[in-house]
């Protein structure tokens, strides 16, 4: 069925790092992806999104690409900071619905 | 507009009790959606509504869990009776077709349940 895998965690960086959160999707329709992130102690709220592919869905500095020929929606930031620090997740639409797949989630820790 | 209200936000009962939980979503939003998170499992979707009518309920883990949705503002998620492994942080999340807010869903704060 359609699904999302995302790198296990936890992931520590210090400040300024570069972040790579790796996302694969099973490649069934033409789903829309997403990232997500929870702060400690509150729900998910919506980071980023790309409808189709080669879209670059962009946000705070984050960034993730669409590519349908790797099946991929990575996650990138160029220089993270201590208030990054969260859970990050994954997700796709499953076929025409509402309903969202999630991956397990990445926990990203941020050293100052 | 204040979000996706959940209350309450810690619940602890014992073994065998009745459990409510209550979600306001986002005025406006069509779509409803019931989440339990546990550090085993992840996010795993229990139910969602649309108008208010349950459209899949396949994620509900057994007849002791149940969700009804009276009208567009308001939801509960109800566990009778309740089991130490329901203990989790359930969440829920509303959102619109309108406003081309496809598929975004605006999580509620959550509520810990803890089941001795």
């Amino acid at each position: 069925g359609d699904s999302v895998t995302q790198m296990e965690g936890p992931v520590t960086l210090s400040e300024e790092a570069f972040l790579t959160i790796n996302c694969t999707y099973t490649a069934t329709g033409y789903p829309s992806l997403f990232w997500y992130v929870q702060y400690p102690g509150e729900g998910l709220q919506l980071l980023l999104k790309a409808t189709k592919a080669d879209d670059k869905g962009s946000n705070k500095g984050f960034e993730a690409t669409y590519r349908k020929e790797t099946t991929s929606f990575h996650l990138e930031k160029g220089s993270v900071q201590v208030s990054d620090s969260a859970v990050y997740f994954c997700a796709r639409t499953w076929g025409g619905s509402e309903k969202l797949v999630f991956g397990k989630g990445t926990k990203l820790t941020v050293n100052p | 507009d204040a979000g996706v209200i959940q209350s309450p936000r810690h619940e602890v009962t014992e073994m065998g009790q009745e459990v409510t939980l209550r979600c306001k979503p986002i005025s406006g939003h069509d779509y409803l959606f019931w989440y339990r998170q546990t550090m085993m499992r992840g996010l795993e979707l229990l139910i969602y509504f649309n108008n208010n009518v349950p459209i899949d309920d396949s994620g509900m883990p057994e007849d002791r869990f149940s969700a009804k949705m009276p009208n567009a503002s308001f939801s509960t998620l109800k566990i009778q009776p309740s089991e130490p492994r329901d203990s989790a942080v359930y969440f829920c999340a509303s959102s619109s077709r309108l406003a081309g807010f496809w598929n975004e869903q605006f999580f509620g704060p959550g509520t810990r349940l803890t089941v001795l």
